[in-house]
């Protein structure tokens, strides 16, 4: 069983509109952590933000902010106000305390910003 | 300069011939891993490695090998390269902590 799903293969979205990206994942490990990187068509890996799994508030960083729903095993990336420079890969990733510090990535959504 | 470097950027090679993929890097970490990327398949766990006496498979080190050299240098290698190794493999550096991965730019290898 996928242990990152990303439901998504490409979202669309208009410029200073929000968007959501879907992330769910699967763990019986009480102590995780939740990661969302972006490679941009120049292929590097950005790190975004990150939510532990006993933090209690919903992680933001800038524009990025993490809806993070742990019953419903959600990590939804919301990006507000989107730019042209947006479009990327936005990838989910999830550590698990048990298996150590390798995260585990999901397959990916394409983000598409217009004007 | 960047603070993982991996070398070659770009590397077009033959089937059977042996690669090497190599990675240094200044963050002073502990923990290095190498990661393939597929398109439509994100990024598969190669090998790690917590410290120079420790390796571990992930979940794709069929066909691969790694040497961790110092603490600051991991190698992936290719023995006898196939097509579909053909990929962008990335090293990641962590100093445990919440877990956060920091990557070299990529090394993008085709071969043929």
């Amino acid at each position: 069983a996928q242990k990152i799903t990303q439901t998504q293969p490409g979202m669309f979205v208009q410029e200073k509109e929000a968007v959501t990206l879907d992330c769910t994942y699967d763990t019986s490990d009480p102590s995780y952590g939740l990661f969302w990187y972006k490679q941009p068509s120049s292929g590097e890996m950005i790190f975004l933000i990150y939510q532990g799994s006993y933090d209690q508030q919903n992680a933001t960083e800038g524009r990025y902010s993490l809806n993070f729903q742990k019953a419903r095993k959600s990590a939804n990336l919301v990006i507000s106000a989107s730019q042209l420079g947006d479009s990327a890969m936005y990838f989910c990733a999830m550590r698990e305390r048990q298996a150590g510090t390798a995260l585990i990535f999901g397959k990916g959504t394409t983000l598409s910003v217009s004007s | 300069d960047a603070d993982v470097t991996q070398t070659p950027r770009n590397r077009i090679t033959k089937t059977g011939k042996r690669i090497m993929l190599e990675c240094s890097q200044t963050k002073g970490h502990d923990r290095m891993y190498w990661y393939r990327q597929d398109p439509g398949l994100g990024l598969q766990l190669i090998y790690y490695s917590f410290d120079v006496k420790d390796i571990n498979k992930g979940e794709i080190s069929d066909g691969y090998s790694v040497s961790r050299q110092a603490q600051a240098k991991f190698s992936l290698s290719l023995e006898s390269a196939i097509p579909n190794q053909t990929a962008l493999y990335f090293c990641a550096t962590s100093s445990g902590g919440t877990g956060e991965l920091f990557f070299g730019e990529g090394s993008r290898l085709t071969v043929l």
